[in-house]
């Protein structure tokens, strides 16, 4: 199996700070990897997928790069509504695995 | 709109069987891979199985033997049977549509896959 590590586990920031999260892969995984956000007794919901693709009506402010067994999610400037836990996902093979996840929270 | 609705989740004893159900609405189960992702309290999430659009389907290693997923098409509904639990199943236990994206480069066609519409969860507790 695929598996994810995310850094870091939890992260502490302010209102339009700059914030990435990183995810590497256990082996390459092209671009097929996902990002999530999750509050807190919600459903995720799909923030980026093939690595670096744009849910539609997902703000702008987020983005995602990499490829491989690197990746990374940007928020280029954090809004209240973006404290949260986000997940990467690889969607190489099956079984289908998340990293650990990040949980951001205000400073 | 599109929507999942899961139902079915409940208190059950170790060892015991539980059968949760997902109505889909706004999408056809059939035409689509449809997934089961749990997490367990204060955890993070955990995929457990998908059936895909033509019946085939595949199972984490910590539920293989014991659950299984399949689908009513006449009632666009998909389920996942949990038999012989444990309270390691203890979750809130999602189902989400993993939908695909074609693109082509040159003569070759890449698959890239995302989960894009989620239920908003069914809890199982086993406990005795």
């Amino acid at each position: 199996d695929i598996q994810l590590t995310q850094s870091p586990s939890f992260l502490s920031a302010s209102v339009g700070d700059r914030v990435t999260i990183t995810c590497r892969a256990s082996q390459g995984i092209s671009s097929y990897l996902a990002w999530y956000q999750q509050e807190p007794g919600k459903a995720p919901k799909l923030l980026i997928y093939a690595a670096s693709t744009l849910q539609s009506g997902v703000p702008s402010r987020f983005s995602g790069s990499g490829s491989g067994t690197e990746f990374t999610l940007t928020i280029s400037s954090l809004q209240p509504e973006d404290f949260a836990t986000f997940y990467c996902q690889q969607l190489n093979s099956y079984p289908r695995t998340f990293g650990q996840g990040t949980k951001v929270e205000i400073k | 709109e599109v929507q999942l609705v899961e139902t079915g989740g409940g208190l059950i004893q170790p060892g015991g069987s539980l059968r949760v159900s997902c109505a889909a609405s706004g999408i056809t189960v059939s035409s689509n891979y449809m997934t089961w992702v749990r997490q367990a309290p204060g955890k993070g999430l955990e995929w457990v199985s998908v059936i895909y659009g033509g019946g085939s389907t595949s199972y984490a290693d910590s539920v293989k033997g014991r659950f299984t997923i399949s689908r009513d098409n006449s009632k666009n509904t998909v389920y996942l049977q949990m038999n012989n639990l444990r309270a390691e199943d203890t979750a809130v236990y999602y189902c989400a549509r993993e939908a695909s994206l074609v693109a082509t480069r040159g003569s070759t066609y890449y698959y890239y896959y995302y989960m894009d519409v989620w239920g908003k969860g069914t809890t199982v507790t086993v406990s005795s």
